[in-house]
């Protein structure tokens, strides 16, 4: 099983609501990411965790806020978004073996679409 | 620091046309690997293939073929005979050591019946 699944695909909010993300895995792998994806661009880098620990933030704004609950799951919690936010949320997994981890493909999800008004 | 080029912003081309997506890539590493993602219409990023620095062989898949030239700091893609079900926007990327994934700016592909 290569699966990454996220629930919801589609999330519209508004900017003062709080809502979730939600990622799953059962590939055995312990790092597991989160990606934002602008239409035309490529997907940049948010968050990184290795064996349930926050390992890379990459200067996100506090109002994203990850959560990795065990091993396999891994949430983005969102709460008073700017329109600007709206995008393509992505997560992806890989192995995650130590010093070796440059190596490892990741296997993405299918997305949430985001959509702040 | 790592950089991936992909020239191609757009490449337009009829079924069964064989068509290359350029990939060009910077790194000062010794060790590092190259990977090509598709990423079709409804969203997900589909791994195609990874490379690492010391492996200059090429490779076939199927229809799919990667060309990686060190000499030129190139890792190019060739569709053979294109497919409708081929366009999709295709990305090339570079990881290095402990550094994070870097994603080439992508190259649209449209294959039109």
């Amino acid at each position: 099983d290569t699966e990454v699944t996220q629930t919801p695909k589609h999330l519209v909010m508004g900017m003062t609501n709080k809502k979730s993300l939600k990622c799953e895995q059962h590939m055995g792998h312990r790092a597991m990411y989160w990606y934002k994806q602008k239409a035309k661009k490529p997907p940049e880098l948010m968050f990184v965790y290795s064996y349930e620990k926050l390992s890379i933030n990459e200067s996100v704004p506090s109002r994203f806020s990850p959560e990795c609950p065990n091993s396999s799951l891994l949430n983005l919690h969102l709460h008073a978004l700017q329109p600007e936010d709206s995008a393509l949320y992505l997560c992806a997994s890989s192995r995650g073996l130590a010093g070796g981890e440059s190596r490892n493909e990741q296997f993405f999800g299918p997305g949430t679409r985001l959509t702040v008004l | 620091a790592q950089k991936v080029t992909q020239a191609q912003t757009e490449i337009s081309v009829v079924e069964k046309e064989d068509v290359t997506l350029d990939c060009v890539y910077e790194t000062r590493d010794t060790t590092y690997y190259l990977f090509w993602y598709k990423q079709p219409p409804s969203g997900e990023l589909v791994f195609l293939i990874r490379r690492n620095s010391f492996d200059e062989q090429n490779e076939i898949s199927g229809r799919y073929s990667w060309n990686f030239q060190k000499s030129t700091s190139s890792f190019n893609f060739t569709i053979t005979a294109s497919q409708v079900v081929d366009s999709a926007v295709y990305f090339c990327a570079l990881r290095a050591g402990f550094q994070k994934l870097v994603f080439g700016t992508g190259t649209r592909l449209l294959v039109s019946p």
